[in-house]
């Protein structure tokens, strides 16, 4: 099973501040990796797939890199609706679909 | 618009049984693989159970092998999750995901129903 790491597990940011959180997968996932966006009392929502392309109707602010084992999400600059939890996700090694433990964005 | 309602959610008894159901729309059913994910309170996401498009394929999380059977009704546009000797840690909301992709890919996801496993 591959084991996903998310860090920070808090991020205490300011609106317009850039956000980079990180994902750490066991053993390479290659590029499939993906990134998911949840709010509080709310379903998750995809952001990115395959390391670094964004989902229909994300906004450009959103982006990621990385690919093996080591990824990133980059909030170019935050708006208030983007504080939230961010989950990583892999589909290279399944079953088991493996999840990271989240990070969550909160306001400073 | 792709719609996803869950249902069946609600308090039971250690030990007890309870099937969720899963209404799609706004999509040809017949054509996606769907997954169960839930989500302990307080806790991250995590993957149940995933049934391809024509039900010949069907994986389950080693947590829950042996307890849960997950099926599907192409013609009813419905997915099921049948869930027997529940424990306490099952206590989760649970979502019904649509699978986008040949490897696992959620995106669209139900509003998600509550199971709550308590004496």
């Amino acid at each position: 099973e591959i084991v996903l790491t998310q860090s920070p597990a808090t991020l205490s940011l300011s609106p317009g501040e850039r956000a980079t959180l990180s994902c750490r997968a066991s053993q390479s996932v290659g590029s499939y990796l993906a990134w998911y966006q949840q709010k509080p009392g709310q379903a998750p929502r995809l952001l990115i797939y395959d390391a670094s392309n964004r989902a229909t109707g994300v906004p450009a602010r959103f982006s990621g890199s990385g690919s093996g084992t080591d990824f990133t999400l980059t909030i170019s600059s935050l708006e208030p609706e983007d504080f939230a939890v961010y989950y990583c996700q892999q589909r290279s090694n399944w079953p088991p679909i493996t999840f990271g433990p989240g990070t969550k964005v909160d306001i400073k | 618009e792709v719609q996803l309602v869950e249902s069946g959610g609600g308090l039971v008894k250690p030990g007890g049984s309870l099937r969720l159901s899963c209404a799609a729309s706004g999509f040809t059913f017949n054509s996606y693989s769907m997954n169960w994910v839930r989500q302990a309170p307080g806790k991250g996401l995590e993957w149940v159970s995933s049934i391809s498009y024509s039900s010949s394929d069907i994986y389950y999380a080693d947590s829950v092998k042996g307890r849960f059977t997950i099926s599907r009704d192409n013609a009813k546009n419905s997915l099921y999750l049948q869930m027997n000797s529940l424990r306490a840690e099952d206590t989760a909301v649970y979502y019904c995901a649509r699978d986008i992709s040949t490897r696992p890919l959620f995106d669209s996801w139900g509003q998600g129903t509550l199971v709550t496993v308590s004496s």
